[in-house]
């Protein structure tokens, strides 16, 4: 069974530019969330998507985007980038459903992204 | 709003001794917690949770956390390191089902095993 699966595993881009970071939820999962962990220190929320609509979104620009197909996989965009945007990139899936689970998430390995 | 504080970022024991990691939480409904687990260059693994019932929640690889309510804290602790648990934890906390899985998390603790 697999888990979550991101792609790319690292990449390098310069200020201003556009990434789209991938996510593949764990098989039976389809609800997908996005976390930004920052060099020493713990994920910050920034968006979660449910049935291909964004339900839940944290404290992050709109610069930060997101999309969900129907195969329940995920991509995560960011415009513009900043150098403060350099961090690793987490997904994580849960189980179905918004109202059914115990708040567990299932992390995959993460996007290293480096803004140079 | 909900919040965690993890007191110390680094901590540090002899392989064999006990581990005890601290975690503080605010939450202005009952919370769910977290404990996770994170290796070098890798994702974050689920050590233990608490949703409701028995307040003394096991764990895998030996780990165990206690929900003190009226402490408002989830510690983590372990009878006897071994190396192998050298890694960062993290505690999260979410507000069940109310808040459809998001987890806000700690500043994390970095865990070092000495032989």
């Amino acid at each position: 069974d697999a888990g979550v699966t991101q792609s790319p595993t690292h990449l390098i881009k310069t200020r201003g530019q556009q990434v789209t970071l991938r996510c593949s939820p764990k098989s039976g999962h389809d609800t997908v969330s996005w976390y930004q962990q920052a060099l020493g220190q713990g994920p910050q929320f920034i968006f979660q998507y449910y049935e291909e609509e964004e339900r839940q979104r944290g404290n992050f620009p709109d610069r930060f985007s997101g999309h969900q197909f129907p195969n329940y996989s995920s991509e995560l965009n960011v415009n513009a980038l900043l150098l403060g945007d350099s961090a690793l990139y987490l997904c994580a899936s849960s189980l179905p459903g918004l109202g059914y689970s115990t708040g567990e998430l299932f992390f995959g390995e993460g996007s290293r992204l480096t803004v140079l | 709003a909900q919040s965690v504080t993890q007191l110390g970022s680094h901590v540090s024991v002899s392989e064999g001794a006990l581990v005890l990691l601290r975690c503080n939480y605010s939450s202005s409904v009952p919370p769910y917690l977290f404990w996770y687990v994170q290796y070098p260059n890798q994702g974050l693994q689920l050590l233990l949770k608490y949703t409701t019932g028995a307040t003394l929640v096991k764990g895998i690889n030996g780990f165990e956390a206690e929900f003190k309510k009226s402490e408002t804290s989830f510690h983590l602790t372990k009878p006897s390191a071994h190396m192998s648990d050298a890694a960062e934890y993290f505690c999260a906390v979410s507000q069940g089902n109310n808040a459809g899985n998001m987890l806000t998390f700690g500043g994390g603790t970095r865990l070092m095993v000495k032989p």
